[in-house]
C-alpha cells in the first residue's frame, strides 16, 4: 500500500519569502513522486516528478523538491514566493509501473504582499 | 491542442436523478481516471481504465459506474444521485510510459440537492 501525508492544510508566506511545503510518503517499493499545482477553477498540472534519476528535482516556476529516502520525504521548496504562486499544491506517490497515483490532501499556499 | 476535455462544466441535480459525465482525450492515452475532489480530502480515485473496454474500481467507487467503449472517451455515470455526491469531478489521462504525468481536465462542478 502507498500513502501520502501533507503536513499543513494551509501555508502562509510573505512575497519574497521561502516557500516550504512538506510531503511524507509510505511505499512498499521504491516510489515515483510528484508535485502538482492547482490554480483556482482549474485542473491539476505537473510541477515536477521524481523517478530515481536524481534526488534533487527542479520543476517549473522555480520550484524544486528533494527526495530523502531516510526521511521518506519529498518536500517542495521555492527560494522566493511570488503572488502568482498562490494555489493548491498536491503531493502524489505511485509504485513504479502502477500508473495509479495516490494523492495527498493538498496544501493551500497563501502569499501576502 | 485540446488535451483532456470534460463536459459539462457545471450541473445541478435533484436527489435520485441520473446523469453522465463525459471525458474525452485526444492524446491516444491508454490510462484514464475519474477523481472527485472535496475540501480537505484531496483527490480520491473513483474508477480508472487501463485501456479500451477495461475498467477498475478505485478508492471510492460506490454509487458510480463507468464505461470505456472507445479509447478516447471515459464516461462516469451516476444512476441515482445523492447529496453526498456533491463534489468537483476531475478526469485525467496518461500514456503510462515511465510513470508519465497525468493530464487533467478542468473539472465538473456537480451539486446534488
Amino acid at each position: 500500500a502507498q500513502s501520502v501525508t501533507q503536513l499543513g492544510s494551509h501555508v502562509s508566506v510573505s512575497e519574497g519569502a521561502l516557500v516550504l511545503l512538506r510531503c511524507n510518503y509510505s511505499s512498499s517499493v521504491p516510489p515515483y513522486l510528484f508535485w502538482y499545482v492547482q490554480y483556482p477553477n482549474q485542473g491539476l498540472q505537473l510541477l515536477l516528478k521524481y523517478t530515481s534519476a536524481a534526488t534533487l528535482v527542479k520543476g517549473i516556476n522555480g520550484f524544486e523538491a528533494e527526495f530523502k529516502k531516510s526521511e521518506t520525504s519529498f518536500h517542495l521548496t521555492k527560494p522566493s514566493a511570488h503572488m502568482s504562486d498562490a494555489a493548491e499544491y498536491f503531493c502524489a506517490v505511485s509504485k513504479g509501473g502502477s500508473y495509479i497515483p495516490t494523492f495527498g490532501r493538498g496544501t493551500s499556499l497563501i502569499v501576502h504582499p | 491542442n485540446a488535451g483532456v476535455t470534460q463536459t459539462p462544466k457545471f450541473r445541478v441535480l435533484k436527489t435520485g436523478q441520473s446523469m453522465t459525465l463525459l471525458c474525452a482525450q485526444d492524446m491516444n492515452h491508454e490510462y484514464m481516471y475519474w477523481y472527485r475532489q472535496d475540501p480537505g480530502m484531496g483527490l480520491r480515485l473513483i474508477h480508472y481504465s487501463v485501456g479500451e473496454g477495461t475498467t477498475a474500481k478505485g478508492e471510492v467507487p460506490d454509487g458510480y459506474n463507468v464505461s470505456r467503449l472507445k479509447k478516447q472517451n471515459f464516461l462516469l455515470g451516476l444512476e441515482s444521485a445523492a447529496p453526498s455526491q456533491t463534489s468537483v469531478y476531475f478526469c485525467a489521462s496518461t500514456a503510462a510510459l515511465h510513470n508519465e504525468k497525468l493530464f487533467f481536465g478542468s473539472g465538473t462542478q456537480l451539486s446534488v440537492l
